[in-house]
C-alpha cells in the first residue's frame, strides 16, 4: 500500500523552531519529486515547500522563505521541513505529499498525500 | 505569483444534477491546471492533472477542460459521495498555488 506518515508536529512558542518528518512507504521514494502543502484551520490549501528527487531543485512558498528548509533522505525513504522561526500564522495542518513525477519545477501534481501533522504556534 | 480564483465559492446541488465548477488563473498557465477533492477531515484527493487528463480510478463522471486562464471541472451526474470541496491548483510556476475550494453541499 502507497504511504506517506508524517510526525513531528506539536505546540510551539512564536520564534522557535520544529522539525516535519514524512515516512513514505509502497513507492520507490527516489524515483518521485516531493511536496509539503499545509491547510489552516478552516481554510484553504497552501503550498509550502518541493523538491526533486535528487535534491537538487527545491522551491518555496514566498511566506516560508529563508525560515523553512526541505530535505530528504532517499535511503531512509524520508522527507523533512526544517522549520525556524515559527510565526503564528504558520499555524496549520502540515502534509507531506509525492509528486507524480521525478522533478521539481512545472507541470508537478501531487497523486498521494499523508494524514498531515498539526502545528501550532501560540506563546 | 499567479491568483486562482474558482467560482463558486459554494453551490447546493441534488444527487443526479450536473455540476460545473471554474477556475480562473490571473495570467496564462497553459493547461498546468490539477483538481483535487477534499472530504471534511480527510487529506485531498487527486482528480485531475493537465487540465482534462484523469487520475487512475476517478470515476469517469470527473472531467476537466480549460486552456489558458479559464478551466472548468464538471461532475456529469453527482453521487453522494460526490459532496466535498474541490480546490484547483496551477502547476505552471513557482510558488504553486491553489484556488480559495468550492464547497459542493446537498440540496
Amino acid at each position: 500500500e502507497v504511504q506517506l506518515v508524517e510526525s513531528g508536529g506539536g505546540l510551539v512558542q512564536p520564534g522557535r523552531s520544529l522539525r516535519l518528518s514524512c515516512a513514505a512507504s509502497g513507492f520507490t521514494f527516489v524515483d518521485y519529486g516531493m511536496h509539503w502543502v499545509r491547510q489552516a484551520p478552516g481554510k484553504g490549501l497552501e503550498w509550502v515547500s518541493g523538491i526533486s528527487w535528487n535534491s537538487g531543485t527545491t522551491g518555496y512558498a514566498d511566506s516560508v522563505k529563508g525560515r523553512f528548509t526541505i530535505s530528504r533522505d532517499n535511503a531512509k525513504n524520508s522527507l523533512y521541513l526544517q522549520m525556524k522561526s515559527l510565526r503564528v500564522e504558520d499555524t496549520a495542518l502540515y502534509y507531506c505529499a509525492k509528486n507524480i513525477r521525478n522533478g521539481f519545477g512545472g507541470a508537478d501534481a501531487f497523486d498521494i498525500w499523508g494524514q498531515g501533522t498539526m502545528v501550532t504556534v501560540s506563546s | 505569483d499567479i491568483q486562482m480564483t474558482q467560482s463558486p465559492s459554494s453551490l447546493s446541488a441534488s444527487v443526479g444534477d450536473r455540476v460545473t465548477i471554474t477556475c480562473r488563473a490571473s495570467q496564462s498557465i497553459s493547461s498546468y491546471l490539477n483538481w483535487y477533492q477534499q472530504k471534511p477531515g480527510k487529506a485531498p484527493k487527486f482528480l485531475i492533472y493537465t487540465a482534462s487528463s484523469l487520475q487512475s480510478g476517478v470515476p469517469s463522471r470527473f472531467s476537466g477542460s480549460g486552456s489558458g486562464t479559464d478551466f472548468t471541472l464538471t461532475i456529469s451526474s453527482l453521487q453522494p459521495e460526490d459532496f466535498a470541496t474541490y480546490y484547483c491548483q496551477q502547476s505552471y510556476s513557482i510558488p504553486y498555488t491553489f484556488g480559495q475550494g468550492t464547497q459542493l453541499e446537498i440540496k
